[in-house]
């Protein structure tokens, strides 16, 4: 069964530090995974997308890995901002015969305290 | 920020009313999606179409509708609302391409209509 994993669940920071996201995926084919940002009350916004030959990607303070092996990707934001906090996605895509279909994590919950 | 709008953002009504949620892109996308989202819980795909008279289920079973008489404009309605179908509702959007209807697009949702059926 295709799924995408999201860890953790939530996340408390304080202002200015790093951290990390954790996406683990089981699809196959594998075409390409995102990360997405969404804000409370909002739809989801697209940070960063990655195919198989991809490793990284950065836009702005966020940067994605993926490991196509092990099938793991990561979201790493740096010194953090209070506007952050939200819901941050991790999608994936497959080569399905007729249809790509994507599937999505459940997200994992950043608060980031002043 | 997308040129995608979904009306009304909110929305709380009885059981039995017929309800429409709006969706309206300027974008020229040729495909729209709708999602279905419970709070902590991944999105669902409802319903999708390729363009203007095209329109298919997605994966999770849904008592709503959907039409595509225009390119901007892909409503979904419900018939007879219920407790159950309270949720979030997002639109979505996204350039065509060839093949697969996901592969590559990136997609641009609009910022989701929360029903709540009394």
């Amino acid at each position: 069964k295709n799924q995408v994993e999201q860890s953790p669940q939530s996340l408390i920071i304080l202002e200015g530090k790093n951290c990390t996201l954790q996406c683990n995926y089981t699809v196959s084919p594998f075409s390409n995974l995102r990360w997405y940002k969404q804000d409370t009350g909002r739809g989801p916004v697209s940070l960063t997308i990655m195919t198989f030959s991809e490793n990284t990607k950065s836009n702005g303070r966020y940067t994605a890995t993926l490991d196509a092996d092990t099938k793991q990707s990561s979201l790493h934001i740096t010194a953090s901002q209070l506007s952050d906090s939200a819901s941050y996605i991790c999608v994936v895509s497959d080569r399905g015969s007729t249809l790509g279909r994507l599937y999505f994590g459940r997200g994992t919950q950043l608060t980031v305290w002043p | 920020e997308a040129d995608i709008y979904q009306t009304p953002r909110y929305l709380v009504i009885g059981t039995g009313k017929k309800i429409t949620l709006e969706c309206s892109q300027t974008m020229g996308h040729d495909k729209m999606y709708w999602y279905q989202q419970d709070p902590g819980m991944e999105l669902h795909l409802i319903h999708y179409s390729y363009g203007v008279n095209s329109t298919e289920k997605g994966d999770l079973s849904s008592e709503s509708t959907v039409s595509r008489i225009r390119t901007e404009h892909f409503p979904l309605t419900l018939e007879s609302a219920r407790p159950s179908h309270t949720s979030q509702y997002l639109c979505a959007s996204s350039e065509s391409a060839s093949g697969s209807p996901f592969s590559t697009d990136t997609q641009y949702f609009g910022p989701g209509t929360r029903l709540t059926v009394l």
